[in-house]
């Protein structure tokens, strides 16, 4: 089973440069996110979506674009790269409704900007 | 403030110890809790949901007090393969999860 696929692995990006994360489930999952992570600080929400069409800001937003325009897709984009973004990059999906359900997360994204 | 407080360790413990985590949650209407293990350079993973009733999985015990709102993790009779981070997971309105920064557990033969 596939669960949350997340590529690239591993990214080394310059100043200004653009690019996408790309993060796709098998789950038939209604929510996606994105997230990331620095040291110390936690996982923190990037943007998130509910279902096909619809996507919403998290916590921070800035600098990075989603869309949503199928169940299992949901693409991060950097417009335009800063040292600020290097960080570790996870998409997750969960089934949305019940309280208590599983959050399944991708491998991650190890990204830097130079 | 963080929304989620954790006493980010590390914590060392010999092979066999019962150790203890705590954390502390701001926002009192998230409504669910969890325990998520991730290990170093991987994704998180659920270790366990958290009630307000206490829960228990093998040597895992989780506990959530509302009222303080504070959550527990209890690991007992520790194990080399338990060495990881532990993240304290909040989860709002909608499904948005709010995490901790994470306890390092570092366990020792």
């Amino acid at each position: 089973n596939a669960g949350v696929t997340q590529t690239p692995k591993f990214q080394v990006l310059k100043t200004g440069q653009s690019m996408t994360l790309q993060c796709a489930q098998d789950m038939n999952h209604e929510y996606m996110s994105w997230y990331r992570q620095d040291p110390g600080m936690g996982l923190r929400l990037i943007h998130y979506s509910v279902g096909a069409g619809i996507t919403d800001q998290g916590e921070v937003p800035n600098g990075y674009n989603v869309s949503r325009s199928t169940t299992e897709d949901f693409p991060l984009r950097l417009l335009s790269a800063a040292p600020s973004q290097t960080s570790v990059y996870f998409c997750a999906s969960t089934r949305q409704g019940a309280m208590n359900t599983e959050a399944f997360f991708g491998q991650g994204t190890r990204l830097t900007v130079v | 403030r963080k929304e989620v407080e954790q006493d980010p360790g590390p914590f060392n413990v010999p092979e066999g110890a019962t150790v203890a985590f705590n954390c502390t949650y701001s926002n009192s209407a998230s409504q669910s809790f969890f325990w998520y293990r991730q290990d170093c350079r991987k994704e998180p993973k659920l270790l366990m949901s958290v009630y307000s009733s206490g829960n228990e999985d093998g040597r895992f015990t989780a506990q959530l007090n509302r009222a303080s709102q504070y959550i527990s993790l209890l690991i007992r009779d520790s194990k080399l393969s338990d060495s990881a981070t532990y993240l304290c997971v909040g989860r709002e309105y909608g499904n948005k999860l709010v995490f901790g920064a994470g306890t390092i557990l570092r366990v020792k033969s």
